[in-house]
């Protein structure tokens, strides 16, 4: 079965300073995705990157990449010279898509990390 | 750019009612979902549509139904209420694809009394 895992419960981070959140995952499938989204304290779920488990390079979007381990089963969000505004909850998830039609092709998430930018 | 709507945002039940959450979207994907979220924790799948006329229970399905007879709507239904089911509800929905990323409705909070 597919899991997420998220060790970080909370982290505080000085801004302008780089911060890794660390996510680990299991699956027996051989091709799956990987989503990372940002929850603000407003409520709403904001898609941040996408990594794919063929892709060879580690994605990136702006001051967002995706530090992607296969072997370690890892997929650690990096956010570069962090802002106040980066504070929120980030949940690390996972679609598994060997059989896009198939009950493995929902997405499942971890318990997140509150992260929280210190002026 | 309405995206994936949900009605209504707030809710109180009382224990044993029974009421529909909404979810419609205008992106014409195949995918949708319903999640709850409960305080400090992840979103936890209930119930999933990998297309009009298909559904399937995901972790947490006990309580709910669905069903999905339109690509649009994807209603979620408690059939009698209860505390534990205080939750706030998330639908979301994607494009039939490995690399789709879910769009999020903006949320229901409900609280049954």
């Amino acid at each position: 079965a597919q899991k997420i895992t998220q060790t970080q419960p909370g982290m505080f981070v000085q801004e302008k300073e780089a911060v890794t959140l660390d996510c680990t995952y299991d699956t027996s499938d051989q091709s799956y995705g990987l989503f990372w989204y940002k929850q603000p304290s407003s409520g709403e779920m904001i898609f941040l990157i996408y990594q794919g488990s063929y892709d060879e390079q580690n994605a990136t979007e702006g001051r967002y990449s995706l530090n992607f381990q296969k072997a370690r089963k890892s997929a650690n969000l990096v956010i570069s010279a962090s802002q106040l505004g980066d504070s929120a909850m980030y949940f690390c998830a996972m679609r598994e898509s060997s059989n896009l039609r198939s009950s493995a092709s929902k997405i499942i998430f971890g318990s997140g990390t509150r992260l929280s930018i210190r002026p | 750019n309405a995206g994936v709507t949900q009605t209504p945002k707030f809710q109180v039940l009382k224990t044993g009612q029974s009421m529909t959450l909404q979810c419609a979207q205008d992106m014409n994907h195949e995918y949708m979902s319903w999640y709850r979220q409960d305080p400090g924790m992840g979103l936890r799948l209930i119930h999933y549509s990998v297309g009009a006329g298909i559904t399937d229970q995901g972790e947490v399905p006990n309580g709910y139904n669905v069903s999905r007879s339109t690509t649009e709507d994807f209603p979620l239904r408690l059939l009698s209420a209860a505390p534990s089911q205080t939750s706030v509800y998330f639908c979301a929905s994607s494009y039939g694809v490995s690399t789709a990323e879910a769009f999020f409705g903006q949320g229901t909070r409900l609280t049954v009394v």
